[in-house]
């Protein structure tokens, strides 16, 4: 059963740098694109940026709002996938989620979602 | 950044209607489309990808139409459990947008 758990979210102040993990089980991680989005207290969906897999290069995209501040690495030895978060603002507050790719082929559609970590930014 | 718009932004229908969901993109986005189900403190629910494919293990009422710049979601014969906030989000450029979301309500 593939699942996905995150985990390091928490209260943090604004400037502040935070990790988050996924931790992933039941897929063989690295053939796998995972991708990061957020989700502010009552409002939409937004992709935060993902990063491929080894074969597909292992790069990254990030979204405008948290390029330069916000990077996503992978451990595929641990199944692990992190976004490192630093200069946060209180903006940045939200439920955090990783998500899978739907195909070790690529396609960049997100299927399994864990159920999320929040990061609280304030003073 | 391609710009995504949902109408209507909330409907509320019986069960057993048929409703429609229209997506519309700012730029032709070809057929890279997903949309999503959401329910409340739930993570999202990949139902649709590629516009018109239904995910594995979803419900056949839901079906996905559209290329270029406007796309539906389609629930045929609603059910209780359909009630949820639907996204659609465009995958054809950097960002992966979403749309600000179509709330389904069950009368």
């Amino acid at each position: 059963e593939v699942q996905l758990v995150e985990s390091g979210g928490g209260l943090v102040q604004p400037g502040r740098s935070l990790r988050l993990s996924c931790t992933a089980s039941g897929f063989t991680f690295g053939d796998y694109a995972m991708s990061w989005f957020r989700q502010a207290p009552g409002k939409g969906l937004e992709w935060v940026g993902f990063i491929r897999s080894k074969a597909y290069g292992g790069a990254t995209e990030h979204a405008a709002s948290v390029r330069g501040r916000f990077t996503i690495s992978r451990d595929d030895s641990n199944s692990i996938a992190y976004l490192q978060m630093n200069s946060l603002k209180t903006e940045d507050t939200a439920v955090y989620y990783c998500s899978r790719d739907i195909s070790p082929m690529a396609l960049y559609y997100f299927d399994y979602w864990g159920q999320g970590t929040l990061v609280t930014v304030s003073s | 950044d391609i710009q995504l718009t949902q109408s209507p932004s909330f409907l509320s229908a019986s069960v057993g209607d048929r409703v429609t969901i229209t997506c519309r993109a700012s730029q032709g986005i070809s057929s890279y489309l997903a949309w999503y189900q959401q329910k409340p403190g739930r993570a999202p629910k990949l139902l649709i990808y590629a516009a018109s494919t239904l995910q594995n293990g979803v419900p056949s009422r839901f079906s996905g139409s559209g290329s270029g710049t406007e796309f539906t979601l389609t629930i045929n014969s609603l059910q209780p459990e359909d009630s949820a906030t639907y996204y659609c989000q465009q995958l054809n450029r950097y960002p992966f947008t979403f749309g600000p979301g179509t709330k389904v309500d069950i009368k």
